[in-house]
């Protein structure tokens, strides 16, 4: 299998333009995480899916943050409109039984925002 | 909240040294405990696990042993490599969990870890 894929691995844009990030998960797994990755933070969950379902969005930091998940091997990250705060790793992870099963990551996507 | 404590570093060490990193946690139940590694340009990476109290994991020559009494699960490794250069982070995911913040993981801030040849 190749591996949790995500695009781009780098994004450099705009303050208060449309980002999105896109994940595809490693077929099978019925769970799909989105990290975020700060200096400041560390690593912080923002959401998860279970078959296609946002389980738990309450990391989602505020309504410009948006995900979903319209396939099993597809989810996208939103942010609109984006901001300076908004720079980091993000990454996306799946798992086959849940957050306690063995979560493996994407290599991840460096958003920066000027 | 459930919280995770670990030295942030960098933590230097010559080839075939002794490693320690240290991890305590906070929890509010029964948790599951994680290291996960970060490789430079890469994503995290699981190490090893452990899920109730003395149970120890082990992977790659690193164990960890899950201490209840002083909550605790430090990683350690007899003989170091430079290809064990990287990130560390110590998890958890707490069955008792209740309320703030998604419930997932919960990482440390990460141990950055350097092996000098």
């Amino acid at each position: 299998d190749a591996g949790v894929i995500q695009s781009p691995r780098h994004e450099v844009t705009e303050m208060g333009q449309e980002v999105t990030l896109r994940c595809k998960p490693i077929s099978g797994h019925d769970y799909l995480f989105w990290y975020r990755q700060t200096m400041m933070r560390g690593l912080e969950l923002l959401i998860y899916f279970n078959n296609n379902v946002p389980i738990d969005d309450s990391g989602m930091p505020e309504d410009r943050f948006s995900a979903k998940m319209p396939n099993a091997s597809f989810s996208t990250l939103k942010i609109q409109p984006s901001e300076p705060r908004d720079s980091a790793v993000y990454f996306c992870a799946s798992s086959f039984e849940g957050p306690e099963d063995t979560q493996y990551f994407g290599p991840g996507t460096r958003l920066t925002v000027l | 909240g459930d919280s995770v404590t670990q030295m942030e570093g960098p933590v230097t060490l010559s080839e075939e040294a002794f490693l320690t990193i240290n991890c305590t946690y906070t929890a509010t139940g029964y948790p599951s405990l994680f290291w996960y590694v970060q490789y430079p340009g890469e994503g995290l990476q699981l190490l090893l696990k452990a899920t109730k109290a003395d149970d120890k994991g082990s992977n790659k020559g690193f164990e960890a042993t899950y201490r209840k009494e002083t909550t605790s699960f430090h990683l350690e490794k007899g003989s170091v490599q430079v290809s064990d250069s990287a990130v560390y982070f110590c998890a958890l995911r707490d069955f008792g969990y209740s309320g703030g913040g998604a419930d997932g993981l919960t990482f440390g801030k990460g141990t950055h870890l350097i092996i000098q040849p």
